[in-house]
């Protein structure tokens, strides 16, 4: 069975450029959440979704970040303009409502900033 | 402000022993508590959980234990093998909150053939 997929695996940009990630949920999953790890916060929520409804997203950090569940199979982060300080992994997880403290990860995306 | 602290960036086990990892919350509404083991280039994957009316949990080589009143959880491996080297992050979720999760920063073992 296909996991939770998320592209690009990498992504290097210059600073003020917009950067588009995406992340495809595990069929028949109706949460997804995304988080962002970096060394010094560790992995943090930063939005999530049931039913492709966004529920809580006072994760994100300020309003260069935005999140959008088009449809059940498709999801987007985007940061415009992107900083150096966006450089970390980011994540995308997916769960059935009401289990997302055991949701299915993503390989994740390593974002770098220039 | 980090609620969930896990203040040991890394840990060095021999194979064999035991692995002690350890991790301490601030927020008393947590009361369900899990750890994720994490290895280079993949996403965490849940390992274990416990909810606060419990004190421990075991399965398998992995234990972990809770003490409310201390707002301090560990995670036992026993014995620790090398294939147990990973990142290994404490979380937390609040009673009715099970959607939002708050992580640790990590604690990276490493276990020594």
């Amino acid at each position: 069975d296909a996991g939770v997929i998320q592209s690009p695996r990498h992504e290097v940009t210059e600073m003020g450029q917009e950067v588009t990630l995406r992340c495809k949920p595990i069929s028949g999953h109706n949460s997804l959440f995304w988080y962002r790890q970096t060394m010094m916060r560790g992995l943090e929520l930063l939005i999530y979704f049931n039913n492709n409804v966004p529920i809580d997203d006072s994760g994100m950090p300020e309003d260069r970040f935005s999140a959008k569940m088009p449809n059940a199979s498709f999801s987007t982060l985007k940061i415009q303009p992107s900083e150096p300080r966006d450089s970390a992994v980011y994540f995308c997880a997916s769960s059935l409502i009401g289990a997302g403290q055991r949701a299915f990860f993503g390989q994740g995306t390593r974002l770098t900033v220039v | 402000d980090q609620q969930v602290k896990q203040n040991s960036p890394s840990l060095s086990v021999q194979e064999g022993r035991i692995s002690i990892l350890n991790c301490d919350y601030t927020n008393s509404m947590f009361d369900y508590f899990l750890w994720y083991k994490k290895y280079p280039a993949e996403g965490p994957t849940f390992l274990i959980s416990i909810s606060s009316i419990k004190d421990k949990n075991e399965d398998g080589r992995f234990t972990v234990f809770l003490n409310k009143s201390a707002k301090h959880l560990s995670l036992h491996i026993v014995p620790s093998q090398p294939g147990d080297s990973a990142v290994y992050f404490c979380a937390a979720s609040e009673m009715g909150g099970y959607q939002k999760v708050t992580f640790g920063i990590g604690t990276k073992l490493q276990v020594i053939p």
